[in-house]
């Protein structure tokens, strides 16, 4: 069975600082990983996603993750953080099985300080 | 091009009545899923159809059920509502039925029980 595991709840940073999200997963089979981020009261729009083609990814807004095997890892992260980023962050990961279907992490949310 | 449209918006029901929510697909996708996304919490998925089939069942009641139409629309129906089946349900679709494609999430409906 597949899991993600978010780790911190809450993230805060300053604006221009370094953004980090932490995500672990767990696959029996070469998983198929997403970031997708949610703005207050709206739906989830994807960030970035890796489907075994390279392990660093690159996104929209500047974001960027590095997938790693040997560490069952797949962060998140941003050079320069900026206001806008400011918002709940979702890994997700899916196998390819029958049941297509993406198992969410519990998120984080991402505060950034003026 | 539109996205992945979803309605209502918004709902209130009372305990025990049922509910459907309508989602359509970005135009030339013809997989529809649906997940559940309680607050604080990541979406859960509930059900992906693919070309009218199901092809993937969460770990949700009967109560919960859903069909796709022949121009790749979807409902959502809850029969027997309780109060903890208050949630934001997302309606997400793909170009086809493979794990590896992008799926893009509608604004979600908000149910609220009482």
């Amino acid at each position: 069975a597949q899991s993600v595991t978010q780790l911190g709840s809450h993230v805060s940073v300053s604006e221009g600082a370094l953004v980090l999200l932490r995500c672990n997963y767990s696959s029996s089979v070469p998983p198929y990983l997403f970031w997708y981020v949610q703005y207050p009261n709206q739906g989830l729009q994807l960030l970035l996603k890796y489907t075994s083609a390279a392990t660093l990814v690159k996104g929209i807004n500047g974001f960027e993750a590095e997938f790693k095997k040997s560490e069952t890892s797949f962060h998140l992260t941003k050079p320069s953080a900026h206001m806008s980023d400011a918002a709940e962050y979702f890994c997700a990961v899916s196998e390819d099985t029958g049941r297509r279907a993406l198992t969410f992490g519990s998120g984080t949310r991402l505060q950034v300080q003026p | 091009d539109a996205g992945v449209t979803q309605s209502p918006t918004h709902l209130i029901k009372t305990r025990g009545q049922q509910v459907t929510l309508r989602c359509s697909p970005i135009s030339g996708h013809k997989s529809v899923s649906w997940y559940q996304q309680v607050l604080g919490q990541g979406p859960q998925f509930i059900f992906q159809y693919y070309e009218k089939e199901e092809r993937g069942r969460g770990n949700f009641p009967d109560r919960f059920s859903a069909r796709q139409f022949p121009n790749y629309s979807s409902e959502l129906n809850v029969n027997a509502l309780l109060l903890g089946d208050s949630a934001l349900y997302l309606c997400a679709s793909s170009l086809g039925g493979s794990t590896g494609n992008t799926i893009y999430f509608g604004e979600g409906s908000w149910l609220t029980v009482v």
